[in-house]
């Protein structure tokens, strides 16, 4: 499968704490994306990192893309209620015109 | 601008039904994309238009589902007949231009659908 993967499947964290999900894929990408997934609701883009850039913020989002290991972090500082939600990376394949996604990350916020 | 607009947001349905899902695309965009999400498969894309041309219809489960998109904007995704394995969430998402070309996606809110 071309699919990106993303790890881990679940995580919880207090609020105020630091947020990982990483994403790990098998072929060249053009560019990698984070969208996140409130429950109930469609996708919401957060940010793009393109194959020849290494790192992006976004406010309290920090994304590392590394071609090299063909992974990509994004970091979600002081975390917060409202960040509770699903996280997935996609990814465009060098060649390809459309954009496959992950299996995602539940990321819970505990007040 | 209202986003991408989906309809209906929830439809229940009996096996061997037709069922229709729609779709409005953000006008300006050129292509328009059709996701199914369930938890066994995750988010799989089932066809991508590019200016109301069908492009890659690869992920297409069965013959028994068909999308069209007569106009630019407007989309219908079609199951004939239905079957309560495809019972998932069905979006709908548009973007200005390619993906490969750093071009982000907007989702519609879905369409639940439950086939009994």
């Amino acid at each position: 499968s071309q699919q990106g993967e993303e790890d881990p499947q679940a995580l919880s964290i207090q609020e105020g704490e630091n947020a990982t999900m990483n994403c790990s894929y098998k072929t060249s990408i053009n560019n990698l994306q984070w969208y996140r997934q409130n429950s109930g609701r469609g996708l919401v883009h957060l940010i793009l990192i393109r194959s020849n850039e290494r790192e992006k913020h976004s406010g309290r989002l920090r994304v590392t893309l590394d071609t090299s290991k063909k992974s990509s972090s994004l970091l979600i500082t002081a975390s917060r209620a409202a960040d509770t939600a699903s996280y997935f990376c996609a990814t465009v394949f060098r060649g390809a015109q459309k954009l496959v996604f992950g299996q995602g990350t539940r990321l819970t916020i505990n007040p | 601008d209202a986003g991408v607009i989906q309809s209906p947001r929830h439809e229940v349905t009996e096996m061997g039904q037709e069922v229709t899902l729609r779709c409005k695309p953000i006008s300006g965009h050129d292509y328009l994309f059709w996701y199914r999400q369930t938890m066994m498969r995750g988010l799989e894309l089932l066809i991508y238009f590019n200016n109301n041309v069908p492009i890659d219809d690869s992920g297409m489960p069965e013959d028994r589902f068909s999308a069209k998109m007569p106009n630019a904007s407007f989309s219908t995704l079609k199951i004939q007949p239905s079957e309560p394995r495809d019972s998932a969430v069905y979006f709908c998402a548009s973007s200005l231009s390619a993906a490969a070309t750093n071009e982000k996606l907007f989702f519609g809110s879905g369409t639940q659908l439950s086939v009994l």
